[in-house]
């Protein structure tokens, strides 16, 4: 079926170097959201990009939407121990008769002071 | 965050037991969600309600059984579960429609352990 795909699954970085996590879709997506798990908590959304080739900046946080609205890419510029979490990105994707959100797998971030 | 609560915050059942998972939001939303979390399938979405209309069943067991009384409040009956469906069991809320943007709030989840 429909789904989200989103690269890689982990990533280790020592503090002060960049990160990026990128989502994939097999279809056009209306638009794209990001959310943030820190360590036993849960999602808190970060943004939203709607228009095709979007880009959205949130202090040290990039946010990408492609130029086809099926993929999009999160850029954090020299993280800190802070960034610490999973990032999942999210797209509505047609199912039946609706749309229904869809995650990624998500992106587990890991910095090493 | 207050947004949207969860009850209880831990679970531990046995197999022949019944139990209930509840959550209410506080945003004055029109859609709720249930989502399962585990480390096979980071963010499963479970069901779907808009308008207390359950408009979503993701091949969801039927040991699982949702209610939605209002549109504030959400449940989830568990009956019969298997030690596989311990998890961390997310609620959440948005506010769904013509140009408006869905985001979630998700509540702070139960965490439930099946013996």
């Amino acid at each position: 079926g429909q789904q989200v795909m989103q690269i890689p699954q982990y990533q280790h970085v020592q503090e002060g170097e960049d990160f990026t996590t990128y989502c994939n879709s097999s279809t056009t997506l209306s638009n794209i959201q990001w959310y943030k798990q820190r360590p036993g908590g849960h999602p808190v959304f970060l943004i939203q990009l709607v228009k095709s080739g979007e880009v959205k900046k949130q202090k040290r946080l990039t946010f990408q939407f492609g130029e086809a609205k099926k993929n999009s890419s999160l850029h954090i510029t020299a993280t800190q121990t802070t960034d610490v979490g999973t990032y999942f990105c999210a797209g509505r994707v047609r199912s039946g008769g609706s749309y229904i959100p869809t995650f990624g797998r998500g992106t587990s971030l890991i910095v090493h002071p | 965050e207050t947004g949207v609560t969860q009850t209880p915050r831990h679970l531990v059942m046995g197999m022949t037991n019944k139990k209930s998972l509840k959550c209410e939001q506080h945003l004055g939303h029109n859609a709720m969600y249930w989502y399962k979390q585990s480390a096979k399938k980071p963010l499963e979405l479970m069901f779907v309600y808009n308008f207390k209309e359950q408009t979503e069943n993701n091949s969801v067991p039927s040991r699982f059984s949702p209610e939605c009384p209002n549109s504030s409040h959400l449940f989830l009956h568990l009956h019969t579960l298997q030690p596989e469906d311990s998890a961390l069991y997310l609620c959440a809320s948005s506010q769904v429609g013509q140009g408006l943007s869905y985001e979630q709030y998700f509540g702070p989840g139960t965490r439930l352990t099946v013996t």
